[in-house]
């Protein structure tokens, strides 16, 4: 089955320490990208990455890392997270034929809580 | 920059009437435009896309949207609502660089009562 695979679907963690959440694909999408939800704001763009060892900033970069080592997975770093990042977090993927113009897929989520 | 709305935080219709949920959108260039859907616990599912070609557009579980240039909007529709219609729609809108990013509106529930 195609999917967009996140882990953990649920984290509760402090504040300052170190997280990482993973997102994998099986659809061999080169485009992956993160996204944060918040109530009244709709999603958010935080990092893409166009295929591997290519990654950028999108919307609300600050106070989070990526890497793209694999085409596969596209996890994303929390290095010292912070209440204000207390979120939904969506990974999506999506295909480069028909010049990047597909939909993107989007994972079950990740419900982040930081104390 | 890009940008979307979705004037409505909530949308109710009775079981069988037609639905609307609306939504208009700001983009530089070609438009290339999105339905998704999130039922509650769940991941965003893909409803609909326009990119080029015919206005109206045809997608899943009977859902279509009519892409109009000239008011720039891009509103859900359905002939007859089901309660398992009952979520939250969000409409989002990407333009044609390769950031590929896409804004997404404030999100509308619609809520079907039986």
């Amino acid at each position: 089955e195609a999917q967009v695979t996140q882990n953990p679907r649920y984290l509760i963690t402090v504040t300052g320490k170190k997280l990482t959440v993973t997102c994998s694909q099986n659809m061999n999408h080169e485009y992956m990208s993160w996204y944060r939800q918040d109530p009244g704001l709709g999603l958010r763009q935080i990092y893409y990455s166009m295929n591997v060892e290519v990654t950028d900033k999108g919307d609300v970069p600050e106070g989070y890392k990526v890497s793209r080592k694999e085409k596969r997975n596209f996890p994303l770093i929390l290095e010292s997270p912070s209440p204000n990042q207390t979120s939904l977090y969506f990974c999506a993927s999506s295909a480069n034929r028909d010049r990047g113009r597909g939909e993107q897929y989007f994972g079950p989520g990740t419900r982040l809580t930081v104390t | 920059a890009q940008s979307v709305a979705q004037p409505e935080d909530q949308v109710n219709v009775a079981e069988g009437n037609p639905l609307t949920v609306k939504c208009t959108y700001s983009v530089s260039g070609n438009p290339y435009l999105f339905w998704y859907v999130q039922y509650p616990n769940r991941g965003l599912q893909f409803l609909l896309k326009y990119i080029t070609g015919d206005n109206l557009v045809k997608g899943s579980y009977g859902f279509e949207a009519e892409f109009n240039k000239s008011q720039t909007s891009f509103h859900l529709k359905k002939p007859s609502a089901l309660v398992s219609d009952s979520a939250l729609y969000f409409c989002a809108v990407r333009d044609d660089t390769g950031r590929r990013a896409l804004t997404f509106g404030s999100g509308t529930r619609l809520q079907v009562q039986p």
